[in-house]
Formats: C-alpha cells, sequence, structure tokens
C-alpha cells in the first residue's frame, strides 16, 4: 500500500535558521513520483517540486534544497535561512502509476517562522 | 495565464441541504481531479476526469456525492442531504495530458463547506 508519512506535525523556528522537513513515503512498486506542496493561510495548494523514483539526484532552488533517498524511503526538505513568508504548511505526497492518478498526501508539517 | 479557480470559496449549509461546487481547470489541462481536504489531514483524493470522462472515483465519494465535467472543461461536485461529517474543504486540482501519472497537478484554492 502507498504511504506518506511526515512525523513532525509543528515547528518554529526563528527567522533565519535553517530547518528540514521530513518525509518517508511507502511503495511496492520501482515506479513513483513525489511532491512537495506548500500551503499558506489562504489555502491553496502550491507545488514546489517534483521527483522521478530514478532520479536521486538533489535538488537546490534558491534557499529550498531536496535530499531523496531511496535507500531509506525518504525525501526531505530543507529550507536554509528562513523567513516569515516561508510559514505555512507544507505537504508531501507520492503518486504511483499502478494506482492511476491517485496523490497519496502526508498529513503536512505546520512549519512557523518566528521573526 | 489563469490557474485553477473555484467557486464559491465559503459555504455554510444546513444539514440536509443540497451544495454544489465549481472548478474551472487551467485552460489547456485535460486531466480534472476532485480532493478533500479535513483540518489536520492532507488532501485525500475523491475522483478524477480525463476531458469529460470520469475514470476513478475513490470509496469516500458516496452516493450522495456526484462529479461531472461536461465537454470536458469545467466541472461541478455536488453533496446531497450534506451531513456534518461533510464538512471539509474541497480542492480542485487539474493535469495536463501524459501517459503516466507522473505529471503534476495545480490546486485551486479550494472550497470551504460547513454544515451547520
Amino acid at each position: 500500500a502507498q504511504k506518506v508519512t511526515q512525523a513532525q506535525t509543528e515547528i518554529s523556528v526563528v527567522e533565519k535558521e535553517d530547518v528540514t522537513l521530513d518525509c518517508v513515503y511507502e511503495t511496492r512498486d520501482t515506479t513513483y513520483y513525489l511532491f512537495w506542496y506548500k500551503q499558506p493561510p489562504s489555502g491553496e495548494l502550491v507545488f514546489l517540486i517534483r521527483r522521478n523514483s530514478f532520479d536521486e539526484q538533489n535538488e537546490i532552488s534558491g534557499r529550498y534544497s531536496w535530499n531523496f533517498q531511496k535507500s531509506t524511503s525518504s525525501f526531505n526538505f530543507t529550507i536554509t535561512a528562513s523567513q516569515v513568508v516561508d510559514s505555512a504548511v507544507y505537504f508531501c505526497a507520492l503518486s504511483d502509476p499502478n494506482t492511476g492518478n491517485q496523490f497519496y498526501f502526508g498529513t503536512g508539517t505546520s512549519l512557523t517562522v518566528i521573526p | 495565464d489563469t490557474g485553477v479557480s473555484q467557486d464559491p470559496r465559503h459555504k455554510i449549509t444546513k444539514r440536509g441541504q443540497n451544495v454544489t461546487f465549481r472548478c474551472d481547470p487551467i485552460s489547456e489541462h485535460n486531466r480534472l481531479y476532485w480532493y478533500r481536504q479535513t483540518l489536520g489531514q492532507g488532501p485525500e483524493f475523491l475522483t478524477y476526469f480525463q476531458n469529460e470522462a470520469q475514470l476513478e472515483k475513490s470509496r469516500l465519494l458516496s452516493d450522495r456525492f456526484s462529479a461531472e465535467r461536461p465537454k470536458g472543461s469545467f466541472s461541478t461536485l455536488e453533496i446531497q442531504r450534506t451531513e456534518q461529517g461533510d464538512s471539509a474543504m474541497y480542492l480542485c486540482a487539474s493535469s495536463a495530458a501524459g501517459g503516466y501519472s507522473g505529471n503534476t497537478i495545480y490546486f485551486g484554492e479550494g472550497s470551504w463547506l460547513t454544515v451547520v
């Protein structure tokens, strides 16, 4: 069965600190996709990144970076030098071609950046 | 370039009433999804359309729920005889055509439903 676990329910950091959001996934398939979405208070889920299971290269985009490790089934997200605008709920998601077009989301991590 | 839009953004209804939500996907996207999200949880899949065809439905979609996508453009999600347990945010998303489920889905801002 497909499952995404985000063990951190809430995190608070002081502005300019680095923060890592953890994501652990379960799937029996070798082909799958992993995603991170940001949900600010307005409610809209904003796409951040997509990674396929064959590409374990880490990715950096500005202050954001992602660490994908198949050996530990993890897809962690780091924000460097956090800012107040980063405050939001962050969701990790798994998409598995063998289960059609469903996306499986974790329960989210609520990040608060304190000025 | 407009994103996914949903209407209404907020709806308060009495138990037993019917409600309908509308979703307009990104114009070039032929796939449309409905998800439901309750407080403290991630979105849960409800149903999916490719063009006008409804191809998948979750077990969460009881008989009181019906979704349509006439002409493969906008979609509506109707909930009949609402119950308090239906209170949630209903999210619509769309994605471009593709031969696999790895295409990124883009979400609207959601429609909040409160059943009193």
